[in-house]
């Protein structure tokens, strides 16, 4: 079956550097996501990688590893705004979307 | 921001009702998505339409029905509620179904529904 994990809930400090984690199995691959999600409102697209390497964009980055199934989102210079869910979701060979449950990020002052 | 709004944005039901959940978009996009988002379950596709009345299904979609009669709606159909159907869902639009393309989905602002 196809599957995505990544830790249910992450705590980091104002100001801190957080990575969170994500790993996939799925047939095929063709890209994965980052979205952002603050409680109660829509999911956000923050990041796409297809390629192997890293991704910035200005405080948060995204990197690739698809030998090994992997991807983290690093997030720099935490800010409170920042606390949101945060989710993965690899495209598989049919170009079908495949969601992870989400990470919790909370940021503490 | 992409103009999407979805309609109710909270409704309460009791079992067996029908419960019609509206998508309006008003950037022409072609495709159009049905997600359910249940706490520990990543988004779980429904339906999803690729133009005015050519729709199919996603990986949840037993208990659900959609129409698009035209490019800017589109309609999720409980035909007879229950309880398993509580959940929060999302409609989202994008520019080309091979989502590696465009790297984004646009989701409105979900509809939280309740079955009693």
């Amino acid at each position: 079956g196809q599957n995505i994990d990544q830790p249910t809930e992450m705590t980091a400090t104002e100001g801190a550097i957080v990575q969170i984690n994500c790993t996939y199995q799925t047939s095929g691959f063709n890209g994965l996501f980052w979205y952002q999600q603050h409680a109660g409102e829509a999911p956000t697209f923050l990041s796409y990688n297809v390629l192997d390497g890293l991704e910035e964009k200005g405080r948060f980055s995204s990197f690739l590893s698809r030998s090994k199934g992997y991807s983290y989102l690093l997030l720099k210079e935490l800010q409170m705004k920042d606390s949101a869910s945060y989710l993965c979701a690899v495209t598989d060979s049919n170009y079908q979307l495949i969601w992870g449950a989400g990470t919790k990020l909370i940021i503490k002052p | 921001d992409a103009g999407i709004t979805q309609s109710p944005r909270h409704k309460v039901t009791e079992t067996g009702t029908p419960v019609t959940l509206r998508c309006h978009q008003t950037e022409n996009h072609r495709y159009m998505y049905w997600y359910r988002q249940d706490p520990g379950h990543g988004l779980r596709l429904i339906h999803y339409s690729y133009g005015v009345k050519d729709t199919d299904k996603g990986e949840v979609s037993d208990g659900y029905s959609v129409s698009r009669s035209k490019t800017e709606d589109f309609l999720l159909t409980l035909e007879s509620a229950t309880s398993s159907q509580t959940s929060v869902y999302f409609c989202a639009i994008s520019e080309d179904g091979r989502t590696e393309n465009t790297g984004e989905l646009f989701f409105g602002e979900g509809s939280r529904l309740t079955v009693l």
